[in-house]
């Protein structure tokens, strides 16, 4: 069974980071590109980035790029997403998927950013 | 960038058939894939590359594919179907994706 646990998130302030973390279970990990979505409260679905099997490609949304960072370490089977320059409008649950069009998805973690 | 479009909400009846349509330019050329969210829950995949139906998903669930435009199709609809929609496609490198506006289905 497919399982995608994310973790890391929490309340922080503007300008703060913030890095989450996804473990994945019950596939090959290094077989599949990682994807992360979030969704802000009472909004709809927003692609994040993701990243290639080896770690050699990532992409982004243009509003995150250069404020955050995907990368893996197949060998932990592990997602990550260092966030910095944190602000208001980052505030989501955040949530980790397997594959380039999120076949399965973790439950999500939020963030919040708030004074 | 682009965008997808999807009708905010459509609402139907127990057991008639629900039609939500995505829209947009790369659609003409790349998969579109939908996804359904439950209130509280995590999205889950239903449709991918427009037609195909990941296993254990209903066969009440369909998706179809002409021109710019997508259709993700539920016959016999069910009050479980209450959900919120969304479609998802890629840019034409196919890496880098966008969601669909969303569509909230309303069983009345």
């Amino acid at each position: 069974e497919v399982q995608l646990v994310e973790s890391g998130g929490g309340l922080v302030q503007p300008g703060g980071s913030l890095r989450l973390s996804c473990a994945a279970s019950g596939f090959t990990f290094n077989d599949f590109w990682m994807t992360w979505v979030r969704q802000a409260p009472g909004k709809g679905l927003e692609w994040v980035a993701n990243i290639k099997q080896d770690g050699s490609e990532r992409y982004y949304v243009d509003s995150v790029k250069g404020r955050f960072t995907i990368s893996r370490d197949n060998a932990k089977n592990s997602l990550y997403l260092q966030m910095n320059s944190l602000r208001g409008d980052d505030t989501a649950v955040y949530y980790c998927a397997s594959g380039a069009v999120a076949t399965y998805w973790g439950q999500g973690t939020l963030v919040t950013v708030s004074p | 960038s682009f965008e997808l479009t999807q009708p905010p909400s459509v609402s139907v009846s127990p057991g008639q058939t629900a039609r939500i349509t995505c829209s947009g330019d790369p659609l003409s050329k790349q998969y579109g894939h939908w996804y359904q969210q439950r209130p509280g829950q995590a999205p889950m995949l239903v449709i991918y590359k427009d037609t195909e139906r990941p296993s254990g998903i209903p066969e009440r669930f369909s998706g179809s594919s002409s021109g710019s435009t997508v259709t993700l199709t539920i016959s016999g609809v069910q009050a479980e179907d209450e959900a919120d929609y969304y479609c998802l496609s890629a840019d034409s490198s196919s890496v880098f994706y966008v969601f669909g506006t969303g569509t909230r289905v309303t069983v009345l």
